[in-house]
């Protein structure tokens, strides 16, 4: 049972690249979410699918687009890579926010990117 | 707006409890969350409280959740090296499929 899966694990991209972060769940969870951990800031939400063909924005979308392809992935691209987007990036997915007793997100185990 | 505040930092010896502390401002939050985070990986679930509850316990584990002034904390009895990681408080609104965590706080053991 591999929960959340995301590749690549380690990317170095230089300014202006772009790459696209992949994201697979086999949970059958209905929701997911992409997040960026920053020291000393946390988990920012960048954007989030609650159910298979609907993405909306988080705290910190700009920069970013997501694609949620089927019920089991989501992905975040990032068109032109900034320095300012080095960061450790998180999928995560969970049951279901509504009439579920408790939905805790299931995380991988993260993207480290950093870009020059 | 949502928020979720909790401190930084916190050194406790081995063998003693260590008291994680959090506040939140959203008063409709249903579930509230303790997740843990060790070196190199993603976050895992430890525990979770529902917001009409005033305290749950699982093993070295206690959650107690005070409704009216939002406070939320983690104890974590008898403290071992293996409890050093950085652990998030985190809530989930009703009806809302989103899910707001705080900075974290670095929990560190001493000898």
């Amino acid at each position: 049972n591999a929960g959340v899966t995301q590749t690549p694990k380690f990317q170095v991209l230089k300014t202006g690249q772009s790459m696209t972060l992949q994201c697979a769940q086999d949970m059958n969870h209905n929701s997911m979410y992409w997040y960026r951990q920053d020291p000393g800031m946390g988990l920012r939400l960048i954007y989030y699918s609650a159910s298979e063909g609907t993405t909306d924005k988080g705290e910190v979308p700009n920069g970013y687009n997501v694609s949620r392809l089927n019920k089991r992935e989501f992905s975040l691209r990032l068109e032109s890579a900034a320095p300012s987007q080095t960061s450790v990036y998180f999928c995560a997915s969970s049951e279901n926010g509504f009439g579920t007793p408790s939905a805790p997100l299931h995380f991988g185990n993260g993207t480290r990117l950093t870009v020059t | 707006g949502e928020d979720v505040e909790q401190s930084l930092f916190l050194s406790v010896r081995e063998g003693d409890s260590s008291v994680i502390n959090c506040t939140y401002t959203d008063s409709s939050s249903t579930y509230l969350y303790w997740y843990k985070q060790e070196p190199g990986a993603g976050l895992q679930l430890l525990t979770y409280i529902f917001s009409n509850m005033d305290m749950k316990q699982d093993q070295r584990l206690t959650v107690l959740l005070n409704k009216k002034d939002k406070h939320l904390s983690l104890r974590i009895a008898d403290t071992q090296t293996g409890d050093s990681a950085i652990y998030f408080c985190a809530e989930r609104g009703r009806g809302d499929d989103k899910i707001i965590f705080g900075k974290g706080t670095r929990l560190h053991i001493l000898p």
